[in-house]
């Protein structure tokens, strides 16, 4: 049971490029969460699933898509990567006693 | 919309004190849970305590307890006896659950606990 698992842990983009993160969660839990950290900001949301084939908007999505593949599965997308969007990201599920759980992060720098 | 507020974005206490970290919310809903995580300088996400709005009795996990006051949408978090591995980041969070399942977390407050 490995539980909420990130790919990868550190990403160095350059403006423009793109890329996809990974997420995968084990538990059979129905919701699942993108979130960016940044200092002084906290944890803000930027997409949820609250179950397979639907996706939300947070609160701050812009730049962003996601894709929840099947269940167990939730990718987060940058198009065009740019400076604003050096961040921490954390993927999380939601267990039914409305607890999440997180996964490790991915340090993502864009130059 | 549903914001939480931690006005406290540091604090430093003395290793065996008691400390208490702030957050206020603000929502229209009945039903509701609060949540307090601690982030350690590992990055990891930690559940400390969780409060259901409808239970009246306020949440305890072993030193860490909070004081709900509903009315005044308060959740304040209290450390007794607190240890060197208390030091990390602590956000407040919340979520209605019912009506959806964002949950919504707040600046956060470093705690340093000092030797």
């Amino acid at each position: 049971n490995a539980g909420v698992t990130q790919t990868p842990k550190f990403q160095v983009l350059k403006t423009g490029q793109s890329m996809t993160l990974q997420c995968a969660q084990d538990m059979n839990h129905n919701s699942m969460y993108w979130y960016r950290q940044d200092p002084g900001m906290g944890l803000r949301l930027i997409y949820y699933s609250a179950s397979e084939g639907t996706t939300d908007k947070g609160e701050v999505p812009n730049g962003y898509n996601v894709s929840r593949l099947n269940k167990r599965e939730f990718s987060l997308r940058l198009e065009s990567a740019a400076p604003s969007q050096t961040s921490v990201y954390f993927c999380a599920s939601l267990g039914g006693a409305v607890e999440q759980f997180f996964g490790p992060g991915t340090r993502l720098t864009v130059l | 919309a549903q914001t939480v507020t931690q006005s406290q974005p540091e604090m430093s206490v003395q290793e065996a004190e008691t400390v208490t970290l702030s957050c206020t919310y603000d929502t229209s809903e009945s039903n509701y849970y609060l949540f307090w995580y601690k982030q350690p300088p590992s990055r990891q996400m930690i559940l400390v305590i969780r409060q259901e709005a409808y239970k009246q009795q306020n949440a305890t996990e072993n030193r860490f307890s909070v004081n709900f006051q509903k009315a005044a949408k308060s959740f304040s978090l209290k450390i007794s006896d607190s240890q060197l591995g208390d030091t990390a980041m602590y956000f407040c969070a919340f979520t209605t659950f019912y009506r959806d399942d964002k949950i919504i977390f707040g600046k956060g407050t470093r705690l340093h606990i000092l030797p």
